[in-house]
């Protein structure tokens, strides 16, 4: 069965350096999205992103952080200067078509601690 | 704007009980609503969702919810729990805003199975 995976499943940086978390999304799927959930509060939208470019942007979503699909196979979420308050688990998830009632497929998420 | 609330971060039931985790949304407009369950170091997996095809939404594992627009509730249950029933659960609603579907998540629940 198809899936959505995310690599490195584990990150530790120092803050003020950048990170790029990687996914590869479903092969046939067009929407793409970030969720985050810092410990021990809910998982939070990022970000979406459709037809190449970002489709909606969370107040979280600052210049700070940027994605890109470079290649059409991964969907990247990258962060200019990391700081403490980073530290989450990032999701990545996709989805095939347009409806509300469309199905979201996460990946496994990268937990990202920022020193 | 739509919004989830799960009661119980925390719910513990015997092995064979039956297991109700509770979802209470806020929506002006009729909602999708979804849970998923997240089991350790895995991806957010998606239980089951209502699309209001039917009020009553069976999902896989034995699970099922119920909408009930009354109550403004899509609680999940299952009638009798097992072992590796034992994870974090997600119930979320697919938000009209915009175009996206990005998902709202409630809280999470984890739901502790004894022996």
């Amino acid at each position: 069965e198809p899936e959505v995976t995310q690599t490195p499943s584990h990150q530790v940086t120092q803050m003020g350096q950048e990170v790029i978390l990687r996914c590869v999304p479903i092969s046939n799927h067009l929407y793409f999205y970030w969720y985050r959930q810092i410990l021990g509060q809910k998982v939070e939208f990022l970000v979406s992103f459709y037809n190449n470019e970002i489709s909606e942007k969370s107040e979280i979503f600052d210049d700070q952080f940027s994605v890109e699909r470079p290649d059409g196979s991964n969907f990247t979420l990258k962060i200019r200067s990391t700081k403490l308050e980073d530290s989450a688990m990032y999701f990545c998830a996709s989805k095939g078509g347009a409806g509300w009632q469309e199905t979201q497929y996460f990946g496994p998420g990268t937990r990202l601690l920022v020193l | 704007a739509q919004s989830v609330t799960q009661l119980g971060s925390h719910v513990s039931v015997s092995e064979g009980a039956l297991v109700l985790l509770r979802c209470n949304y806020s929506s002006s407009v009729p909602p999708y609503l979804f849970w998923y369950v997240q089991y350790p170091n895995q991806g957010l997996q998606l239980l089951l969702k209502y699309t209001s095809a039917a009020t009553l939404v069976k999902g896989i594992n034995g699970f099922e919810a119920e909408f009930k627009k009354s109550e403004t509730s899509f609680h999940l249950t299952k009638p009798s729990a097992h072992m590796s029933d034992a994870a974090e659960y997600f119930c979320a609603v697919s938000a009209t805003s915009g175009n996206t579907g990005k998902l709202i998540f409630g809280q999470g629940t984890t739901l502790q199975v004894k022996p």
